[in-house]
């Protein structure tokens, strides 16, 4: 059973970079499956970042794409998201996914979430 | 605006049926079969429901089901369980987008 679980600071300063890594247990990235991130403003609906294929290649919302930099590193077991140049608006609980499937929007397995929140 | 359109709430009595809708267009619902349904309970992660327009995973209830027709997709969920009170969400592939989510429906159980 594919476990996953964020990491990263919960509060970022506007116009930095927010930087979130994902730890996955039971399953080995590098033998496949999409790795993606979603985020969800608190009391809001769900929104797509973007997904990483275990070979590097990445997917990414266009509406955030400047701002995406996503990167697997097989040796940690671990994916990881940055985001650049926050605002406010990025304020949300942050999730990482994975899509086992041939398709990477049915993510069947979930990390808890985390909050981060964008503020000086 | 979400790319796919859900109502805001839906609701049953439990033992009854509700249907929560997800409307979207050629570019997306009504192109592909690449439609999910999540659960989401207050706190927690989404949760896979429903995949490729009506596949359960393994440990989902067959109590949930999923259909689509033309461009709008539909999730049913019979015999109501107090239980499925929570936020339901749809997601498909679309062109311009590989993964969209609609808004959110809050199913409330009487």
């Amino acid at each position: 059973q594919v476990q996953l679980q964020e990491s990263g600071p919960g509060l970022v300063k506007p116009s930095e970079t927010l930087s979130l890594t994902c730890t996955v247990s039971g399953y080995s990235i590098s033998s496949g499956s999409y790795w993606g991130w979603i985020r969800q403003p608190p009391g809001k609906g769900l929104e797509w970042i973007g997904s990483i294929y275990h070979s590097g290649r990445t997917y990414n919302n266009p509406s955030l794409k400047s701002r995406v930099t996503m990167s697997v590193d097989t040796s940690k077991n671990q994916f990881s998201l940055k985001l650049s140049s926050v605002t406010a608006a990025d304020t949300a609980f942050y999730y990482c996914a994975s899509a086992s499937g041939n398709y990477l929007g049915s993510l069947d397995s979930w990390g808890q979430g985390t909050l981060v929140t964008v503020s000086s | 605006q979400s790319a796919l359109t859900q109502p805001p709430s839906a609701s049953g009595s439990p033992g009854q049926s509700v249907t929560i809708s997800c409307t979207g267009s050629n570019s997306d619902v009504g192109g592909y079969n690449y439609v999910s349904w999540y659960q989401q309970h207050p706190g927690k992660a989404p949760k896979l429901m429903i995949y490729e327009v009506t596949k359960r995973p393994s440990g989902v209830p067959d109590r949930f089901s999923g259909s689509k027709s033309g461009n709008t997709a539909s999730l049913t969920v019979s015999g109501l369980q107090a239980e499925d009170e929570a936020d339901y969400y749809c997601s498909s592939y679309a062109v311009s987008n590989p993964l969209v989510f609609g808004g959110g429906t809050k199913l409330t159980v009487l």
